[in-house]
């Protein structure tokens, strides 16, 4: 199995400051013959089910703010949301879906500073 | 829109059983796969199984293969989870997800609100 972890396990950012979460696999989810990585990132609310923010490590699904962004290849990726909101205290999660069983990481607890 | 009902949860004793359901509304159900994601009080997320489209291709976690049979019915639009043999370990609040494609390597953009099973004597 893959193995998801993720750093730190929470953060508290001053609102409009810069948010950096880190994930990492325990191989490698890209796929040689697309190019792809198979890597996903979710925000889940308090009371609420998980929402889908980027897909493909990078790509943002449709409606999500454009300052939340997914970077990193192979082994090693990061979500940065670039000017923190308060509607975004939230847990993040990264998802592997290159291999069954497709792992979450632990998540990261992120709270406003 | 995209509207995912699940339904089902409930209390069991271990060694029970319980059949979830997930009512599937807005797009086109027979074209995409589905997936069971699960969360225990308190802690993360833990993908527990997906179907292919077409139905034909089924996935398991471990922790949950050879007690948990997911299936679908297109004509009903809804996805199935039958679990058997549960134990306290599957205490967890069971979310109905949609992939983004027919094929479950796939992230899952649509999820529905949860039912709650709790496995308890």
């Amino acid at each position: 199995d893959i193995v998801m972890t993720q750093s730190p396990d929470s953060l508290a950012v001053s609102l409009g400051e810069r948010a950096t979460i880190n994930c990492k696999s325990s191989q490698s989810v890209l796929y040689s013959s697309n190019n792809k990585n198979y890597l996903g990132w979710y925000q889940q609310k308090p009371g609420q089910p998980p929402k889908l923010l980027i897909y493909w490590a990078s790509t943002r699904e449709s409606g999500v703010p454009d300052r939340f962004s997914g970077s990193g290849s192979g082994t090693e990726f990061t979500l940065t949301i670039s000017s923190l909101q308060a509607e975004d205290v939230a847990v993040y999660y990264c998802q592997q879906y290159y291999s069954v069983p497709f792992t979450f990481g632990p998540g990261t607890k992120v709270d406003i500073k | 829109e995209v509207q995912l009902l699940e339904s089902g949860g409930g209390l069991v004793q271990p060694g029970g059983s319980l059949r979830l359901s997930c009512a599937a509304s807005g797009f086109t159900f027979s074209t995409y796969a589905m997936s069971w994601v699960r969360q225990a009080p308190g802690k993360g997320l833990e993908w527990v199984s997906a179907i292919s489209g077409s139905g034909d291709g089924t996935y398991y976690a471990n922790s949950v293969k050879g007690r948990f049979t997911i299936s679908r019915d297109s004509s009903r639009n809804t996805l199935f989870l039958e679990m058997n043999s549960l134990r306290a370990d599957d205490t967890a609040e069971y979310y109905c997800a949609k992939n983004g494609a027919g094929y479950v390597y796939f992230s899952l953009d649509s999820w529905g609100q949860g039912t709650l099973v709790t496995v308890s004597s």
